[in-house]
């Protein structure tokens, strides 16, 4: 079955730290998608990445970078340099292609970061 | 901002009675995907919209019910609430196809007493 898991419930640093937040997935596709959003209070998701499954190149965004492992189906995201703006939920997500063609978004049950001045 | 408007933004309901939520897809964006959070849980995946018509449902019983406009601004409804019915209620707007980034709303914060 289809599963996203997020094994840190919660992580407190201090500002200026690296962190690094883990995900890791189950699938029967051999296409996927794999996507990272953001939750901040106001409780608006943020997309901040996607990934295809053909698609293993590290990517790097400012102080943002993903490594995307299929060998241990694993996506983890690490912030550089952690910023107080940075606190917030983080939700890693699959998009899980349906029968009918249709898809659907299977979210992890995300991870709390919590970033201290 | 992504576009995509939710109202209410808040709601209080008593247990039994019927609910309607309204969401106002992203310029351009066809498909509209329904989401409810439980506090401290992940998104669940209620039901999919393309062109007007329901394509794709999750476990979700039959009261949860929906509609899509032509427009492409979209409804949710849930009959008989109940207390498990409180939750943040998620819109999400996208182009079709597995890989499209959907945007999502600011959410509408059901409480069902």
């Amino acid at each position: 079955a289809q599963k996203v898991t997020q094994a840190q419930t919660e992580i407190s640093v201090v500002e200026k730290e690296d962190v690094t937040l883990d995900c890791v997935y189950e699938t029967r596709d051999t296409t996927y998608y794999l996507f990272w959003y953001k939750q901040p209070p106001s409780g608006e998701l943020v997309f901040l990445i996607r990934r295809n499954s053909f698609d293993e190149q590290n990517e790097i965004s400012g102080r943002y970078s993903w490594n995307f492992q299929k060998s241990t189906s694993s996506f983890n995201f690490t912030i550089t340099a952690s910023q107080v703006v940075d606190s917030a939920v983080y939700f890693c997500a699959l998009s899980d292609l349906k029968m009918d063609s249709s898809y659907k978004l299977i979210f992890g049950s995300g991870t709390r970061l919590l970033v201290r001045p | 901002e992504t576009g995509v408007t939710q109202s209410p933004t808040h709601l209080i309901k008593t247990r039994g009675q019927q609910v309607t939520l309204r969401c106002s897809s992203q310029s351009g964006h066809n498909t509209v995907s329904w989401y409810q959070q439980a506090l401290g849980q992940g998104p669940q995946f209620i039901f999919q919209y393309y062109r007007e018509e329901e394509n794709g449902r999750g476990n979700f019983p039959p009261r949860f019910s929906g509609l899509q406009f032509p427009n492409y601004s979209s409804e949710l409804n849930v009959n008989a609430l109940e207390l498990d019915d409180s939750a943040l209620y998620l819109c999400a707007s996208s182009f079709p196809g597995q890989g499209s980034e959907a945007f999502f709303g600011q959410g509408t914060r059901l409480t069902v007493v």
